[in-house]
């Protein structure tokens, strides 16, 4: 049974930068993209991209670029998301998910889910 | 970026009775050269993740019980639960995966009368 397991809660302050990780276990890890996705509170589910580790190549939403940065480690089977120059806007909970299909397709829903970390900005 | 738009935004129903969340993509997400809809559907329920029901459109996910189904081609799809349960108080969101980025819907609320 795959499981992604994500690091705890994070409070930052506004300029700061934030990294969560996902480790996955029960699955093979390199030839599935694992995805990020994010939800303010109250509010609905904005894709963040995501990241083929067999390739270590990140794809990003453009809202994003350059202030994500979607890395993935293959020998613990977790992968990391950093985000820079956090403000109140990012207060969020994040999560990383699976895509379904192998061989790093990215073209396939979210099968597994992690359970979300939730990150405060705050002065 | 493809947008998804659903409808409705909300949805109270009473126990047993059908409902229908529909879903709008700004362009086709109809795969020509396989004649598949990059379309899923996601229950989200408080304090949980998204849970995966469907995809490809109309494919249920193992374990999903079949008073899910999902419909539809090209732009416009539906999900439907046919006879609502307690247990199918949510949050309903639609995703294409047919180019990045994955977007979905705004969700849509079901909630029992």
């Amino acid at each position: 049974q795959v499981q992604l397991v994500q690091s705890g809660t994070e409070v930052k302050k506004p300029g700061s930068s934030v990294k969560v990780s996902c480790k996955a276990s029960g699955g093979t890890f390199s030839s599935n993209v694992i995805s990020w996705v994010r939800q303010a509170p109250g509010q609905g589910l904005e894709y963040l991209g995501g990241i083929i580790p067999i390739l270590g190549t990140a794809n990003y939403a453009q809202s994003f670029q350059g202030r994500v940065t979607i890395t993935a480690d293959r020998s613990t089977s977790t992968a990391y998301m950093e985000m820079s120059s956090l403000t109140s806007e990012d207060t969020a909970v994040y999560y990383c998910a699976r895509v379904m299909g192998g061989a790093g397709s990215p073209y396939y829903p979210f099968d597994y889910w992690g359970q979300g970390t939730l990150v405060t900005v705050s002065s | 970026d493809i947008v998804m738009t659903q409808s409705p935004d909300s949805l109270t129903l009473s126990l047993g009775e059908r409902a229908a969340i529909n879903c709008n993509s700004s362009q086709t997400v109809l795969y020509s050269s396989n004649n598949k809809n990059y379309l899923a559907w996601y229950q989200q329920k408080p304090g949980q993740p998204p849970k995966l029901l469907i995809y490809w459109a109309s494919t249920r996910e193992s374990g999903v019980p079949d008073r899910f189904s999902g419909s539809g081609s090209g732009t416009d799809f539906t999900l439907t639960i046919s006879s609502l349960q307690a247990e199918d108080v949510a949050i309903y969101y639609c995703q294409q995966y047919y180019t990045p980025p994955m977007t979905f819907g705004q969700g849509t609320k079901v909630e029992i009368k």
